[in-house]
């Protein structure tokens, strides 16, 4: 089945300064790549997310990246603020195993002021 | 537009025990998942009902078990509670393939 490995685990930055999570994946059937943001006490909300005929995605301060043939994709957070702190998911779906959408292990982002 | 909504918030419960959580997806919704979520551990795949049919399952035991209404709303079963099965249940919903997924705010489970 998919495995989704995400790194760093945890990731300090100061304000202002850019963060980047990046993902692996190894079934190279996945063909859909979403990014989640869960803050303290809530819901996983999707911030961005990212097809696989598509090389870059960009939302604002957000963008993600995808390289196929190397089986990985990124998040790109530029200009980081407070209210970014919180814990960031990666996931890769595979349609053909059943529609599961596997997740990465989570990325524990602290903005300082 | 409601959103996805997960009956209780909060269970305690007592080892042996068993345990029922629902779940009512977003209207239109047919594929529900539902996930398990523990500090160390991350997002675990239960399992993906669609439209009444399990259509994967991951890699948890017997134990746990769900199914799906023909109104598309679903629940998971837990049987003989173990200490290590205190975690927040989370399910999600998707209106169909490739396309985001739609978190409830989960049920946080205890077990004594």
């Amino acid at each position: 089945g998919e495995n989704v490995e995400q790194h760093p685990s945890t990731l300090s930055v100061q304000e202002g300064d850019s963060a980047v999570i990046k993902c692996t994946y190894s079934d190279s059937a996945s063909n859909y790549f979403p990014w989640y943001k869960q803050e303290l006490g809530k819901r996983p909300q999707l911030i961005i997310d990212i097809r696989s005929n598509v090389g870059e995605k960009k939302d604002q301060r957000i963008a993600v990246t995808l390289n196929k043939t190397a089986k990985h994709f990124s998040l790109h957070i530029t200009e980081t603020q407070p209210e970014d702190s919180a814990v960031y998911f990666c996931a890769a779906y595979q349609s053909w195993a059943g529609n599961k959408l596997t997740f990465g292990g989570g990325t524990r982002v602290l903005v300082k002021p | 537009k409601a959103g996805v909504t997960q009956t209780p918030r909060y269970l305690i419960k007592t080892r042996g025990q068993q345990v029922t959580l629902s779940c009512s997806p977003i209207s239109g919704h047919r594929s529900v998942s539902w996930y398990q979520q523990t500090p160390g551990q991350g997002l675990q795949f239960l399992f993906e009902y669609f439209s009444e049919t399990q259509r994967n399952k991951g890699n948890f035991p017997g134990r746990f078990s769900g199914r799906q209404f023909s109104n598309s709303r679903s629940e998971m079963n837990v049987s003989t509670l173990e200490l290590g099965d205190s975690a927040l249940y989370l399910c999600a919903s998707r209106r169909g393939e490739n396309t985001e997924a739609f978190f409830g705010q989960g049920t946080r489970l205890t077990v004594v």
